[in-house]
């Protein structure tokens, strides 16, 4: 399967502080993109690095990509209780024009 | 701002009943997706469309078809639903895959599908 791999995959945290999620991934991608679910919704498209960049911000969102490791993370600063919600990282693979998921990590941020 | 439409929010079926998903998206996107939902799973991929009339099939195919007649409208079709369809399914739509750098994906709010 060429589905990715986030970590951890549930995380709880304090509001106001930073949360951590990691990606990674199989084989050369054209970007990698992250979303987010609210329970039982669709996701929603947060931010989306291509592979010739290292570093990608989004308000309180920092996106990084290494490519020869094969990774990226999603750091959120100053949590809130609103971005409790499950985080995916998805990849768009080269010749394949199909994005694939993987399969998540849920963020708890306690008031 | 895009919007992609599941026909349903939620679906009961039987055993062995054709089941029908639809999915209709405004912004003239060239790329139309299904996924399925599965808790600790993740999103898979049944099938994608870069155009219409054309399909390719995703990761896990099998026990489903799709139809793309027209632009905007995306269909999943389950031939003879079993329960192991009993999921949640995602339509989604982008631009197109030729676009560089990408696009990404805009989702509609799912069909919780449960087979009995």
């Amino acid at each position: 399967s060429q589905q990715g791999e986030e970590d951890p995959q549930a995380l709880s945290i304090q509001e106001g502080e930073n949360a951590t999620m990691n990606c990674s991934y199989k084989t050369s991608i054209n970007n990698l993109q992250w979303y987010r679910q609210n329970s039982g919704r669709g996701l929603v498209h947060l931010i989306l690095i291509r592979s010739n960049e290292r570093e990608k911000h989004s308000g309180r969102l920092r996106v990084t990509l290494d490519t020869s490791k094969k990774s990226s993370s999603l750091l959120i600063t100053a949590s809130r209780a609103a971005d409790t919600a499950s985080y995916f990282c998805a990849t768009e693979y080269t010749g394949g024009f199909k994005t694939i998921f993987g399969a998540g990590t849920r963020l708890f941020v306690k008031a | 701002d895009v919007k992609v439409t599941q026909s349903s929010r939620y679906l009961v079926k039987r055993t062995g009943e054709k089941v029908f998903l639809e999915c209709v998206q405004d912004m003239d996107h060239e790329n139309m997706f299904w996924y399925r939902q599965d808790p600790g799973l993740g999103l898979r991929l049944i099938y994608f469309s870069y155009d219409v009339k054309m399909k390719e099939k995703g990761d896990i195919p099998e026990g489903y078809s799709v139809s793309r007649e027209k632009k905007e409208r995306f269909s999943l079709i389950l031939e003879s639903a079993s329960t192991n369809q009993t999921s949640m399914y995602l339509c989604a739509s982008s631009l197109s895959q030729w676009r560089v750098g990408g696009s990404p994906l805009h989702f509609g709010n799912g069909t919780r599908l449960t087979v009995t």
